[in-house]
């Protein structure tokens, strides 16, 4: 167990729908990242937030948004979805803002999009 | 070209084998990852590196900085090591290969 948890672990809607995932890092963990694993790209980066702040963008489609409160839970907005986005999101957490950190991943959201 | 690439994609071994899998890259990095995707999904990060060897159990992982490659070994292999093995190097953002399956029989 990472300490990282991810709600819900798995989502079924359908095109056009909007969703949100949630991400709770570790104790003590101020570094928030998301990231999609699709059958066909892999794992990529989406997004990065660091003590309520985004720190880094990766290949996050402007449907997509996402967030970090004072309690240092993030969540990942997914709007407009389609069929390509159905994905497994992870997220993950580390101590750092910047610079090489280890970082701890939560289960993971499946999405499936109809 | 990928900046991150693994090889071989699809490994089989038996029990007690000694495993290589491979990485190199293309990118400046200050560290590189190696993690653990077992077949219901969730990710362990293995080792981090940023320069020489480090061992944790029966898995050893190296980097040589200067040919930009990295290896993961695993030691006398057992069926529980079957799992995805994936790559990630720190450039400005964590980028991953396409991972390494490993299958091993007893």
């Amino acid at each position: 167990d990472s300490g990282v948890t991810q709600t819900p672990k798995h989502l079924i809607t359908a095109t056009g729908q909007r969703v949100t995932l949630r991400c709770s890092p570790r104790s003590g963990d101020l570094s928030v990242y998301w990231y999609q694993q699709s059958l066909d790209q892999g794992l990529q980066f989406l997004i990065q937030y660091y003590n309520g702040e985004e720190r880094a963008k990766g290949n996050i489609l402007e449907r997509f948004s996402a967030q970090q409160f004072p309690d240092l839970h993030s969540e990942l907005n997914l709007s407009s979805l389609e069929l390509g986005d159905s994905a497994l999101y992870f997220c993950a957490s580390s101590e750092l803002a910047g610079g090489p950190s280890e970082q701890f991943f939560g289960p993971g959201t499946r999405l499936t999009v109809l | 070209k990928n900046e991150v690439e693994q090889s071989p994609q699809n490994l089989t071994a038996q029990e007690g084998e000694f495993i290589t899998i491979n990485c190199s890259y293309s990118v400046g990095i200050s560290a590189l990852h190696w993690l653990q995707q077992h077949p219901g999904g969730g990710i362990v990060s293995l080792f981090m590196l940023s320069s020489g060897k480090k061992k944790h159990g029966r898995l050893i992982a190296t980097i040589n900085i200067q040919e930009k490659h990295s290896s993961l070994h695993i030691t006398a292999s057992h069926p529980r090591d079957s799992a995805v093995y994936i790559c990630a190097v720190n450039a400005r953002q964590l980028t991953f290969g396409s991972g390494t399956q490993l299958t091993v029989l007893p």
